[in-house]
């Protein structure tokens, strides 16, 4: 199948400091990138959803200036943290999805992000 | 909007017994139903699909799962599990002309020897 590569794996940092994540589909062009949160032992809430080359669409109550998102090409989409604090502590997962038609989305192995 | 059910939040099984997770979804239009499994500290595996034609539909490590649309339902089935299914399991929704896929909020199976 498809794979997905997200990297870091595990990343610990400063409070105050920026955090970015990448999402890279290795072996087929994104046209669709997906971000998600998930909090321990809870579901996947998505965080935003971006189309190659154009801005990302942020689910409600996520803050697009904190959740900066690029998909600058078919294969890699970014995740900045900015200004990370501890309550942004959590696991972060991509996924990646060819078009709509092809209805299936690929997940990243996921981040797991500690603020101090 | 659509939503998903998950009835069971964790479902404990002893080894090679057999095993269903409960999945039921709401939604006003045709959706195609997932299910995905997730390891710990991983990210999720597509275990099988539902896009269209036969309601039964067979997945990886021996998984299926029934769609049933009267019921709105598209519950997870394995005749006979082993330890390394223990797992967390993620039932999704994504209605036809959609581009969200929408999540249960999973089901721990635990599987005891």
């Amino acid at each position: 199948g498809a794979v997905v590569s997200q990297h870091p794996s595990w990343v610990i940092c400063k409070s105050g400091t920026s955090v970015k994540i990448e999402c890279r589909s290795l072996d087929f062009q994104a046209t669709t990138m997906f971000w998600y949160r998930q909090f321990p032992k809870q579901s996947l809430m998505l965080m935003a959803t971006s189309n190659e080359g154009s801005k990302a669409t942020y689910e409600q109550g996520v803050e697009k200036d904190k959740f900066l998102i690029n998909h600058a090409s078919l294969t890699l989409s970014t995740l900045t943290v900015t200004s990370a604090h501890p309550e942004d502590s959590s696991f972060y997962i991509c996924s990646a999805r060819v078009t709509v038609a092809k209805n299936i989305q690929y997940f990243g192995a996921g981040t797991r992000l500690s603020v101090l | 909007a659509q939503s998903v059910t998950q009835l069971d939040s964790q479902v404990p099984v002893f080894e090679e017994a057999p095993v269903e997770l409960r999945c039921n979804y709401s939604s006003s239009v045709s959706v195609y139903l997932f299910w995905y499994v997730q390891y710990p500290n991983q990210g999720l595996q597509l275990l099988l699909k539902y896009l269209s034609g036969s309601t039964l539909v067979k997945g990886i490590n021996g998984f299926e799962a029934e769609f049933n649309k009267s019921q709105t339902s598209f519950h997870l089935r394995k005749p006979s599990v082993h330890i390394s299914d223990t797992a967390e399991y993620f039932c999704a929704v994504r209605e036809q002309g959609a581009q969200k896929l929408v999540f249960g909020q999973g089901t721990r199976l635990t599987i005891n020897p």
